[in-house]
């Protein structure tokens, strides 16, 4: 059973536009949704992550907007650049302070051409 | 800080031999976990350690698969026998204090079993 589905599986993008990465959850205990950037021959890195009582979380280009009604939530790349290419995978994390049974999407393959 | 530190980066095998994948994490992190990562099924967490001590290893596929964690700056995943189908990435990822929030993965063991 896929607690997280994560779509596209690929993506490409031109440099400066936007890159969206969609991810659906069914558990609506989770509380703690990351993301994570692969590099090839890299482990993944987290990227950013939010917690469900706020809607929208930013650090620089990367953004996550969340919807807990729809259970949803989302990547948002802003002036995608060649070097951010790389698979991008979400998760979820149930609640509880020492809860480790993180669950991840199966990833986006994003290529970001010149 | 040296990251969470794995070896080898590669190893292939012949299908019946015996498989030792080693793992360092960040000093000072307390729980370890073992992911092994596929194609088809991505990310799987296959056990989670905390202070040392095996929590949840209901991931491990079989029998043939054990982890054992010594000391709070090493742990062994060990395939034996490995058969073709282990052929994966497999990612040891560290955190400090409990639980899977802000996990730290090492670049992984690329693991072909011929």
């Amino acid at each position: 059973q896929q607690q997280v589905k994560q779509s596209p599986q690929s993506l490409i993008v031109q440099k400066g536009g936007i890159s969206i990465i969609n991810c659906a959850y069914e558990n609506t205990a989770f509380d703690y949704f990351p993301w994570y950037q692969q590099f090839p021959g890299k482990g993944p890195a987290l990227l950013i992550a939010i917690r469900p009582d706020v809607s929208e979380k930013k650090e620089g280009r990367f953004t996550i907007s969340f919807n807990k009604s729809a259970k949803q939530f989302s990547l948002h790349i802003m002036d995608s650049q060649p070097g951010d290419s790389a698979t991008y995978f979400c998760a979820a994390n149930p609640p509880g302070a020492g809860s480790y049974q993180l669950t991840f999407g199966k990833g986006t393959k994003l290529s970001v051409i010149p | 800080d040296a990251g969470v530190i794995q070896s080898p980066r590669h190893e292939v095998t012949e299908m019946g031999q015996e498989v030792t994948l080693r793992c360092k994490p960040i000093s000072g992190h307390n729980s370890l976990f073992w992911y092994r990562q596929t194609m088809m099924r991505g990310l799987e967490l296959l056990i989670y350690f905390n202070n040392n001590v095996p929590i949840d290893d209901s991931g491990m596929p079989e029998d043939r698969f054990s982890a054992k964690m010594p000391n709070a700056s090493f742990s062994t995943l060990k395939i034996q026998p490995s058969e073709p189908r282990d052929s994966a990435v497999y990612f040891c990822a560290s955190s400090r204090g409990q639980g899977s929030e802000k996990l730290f993965f090492g670049s992984g063991t690329q693991l072909s079993v011929l």
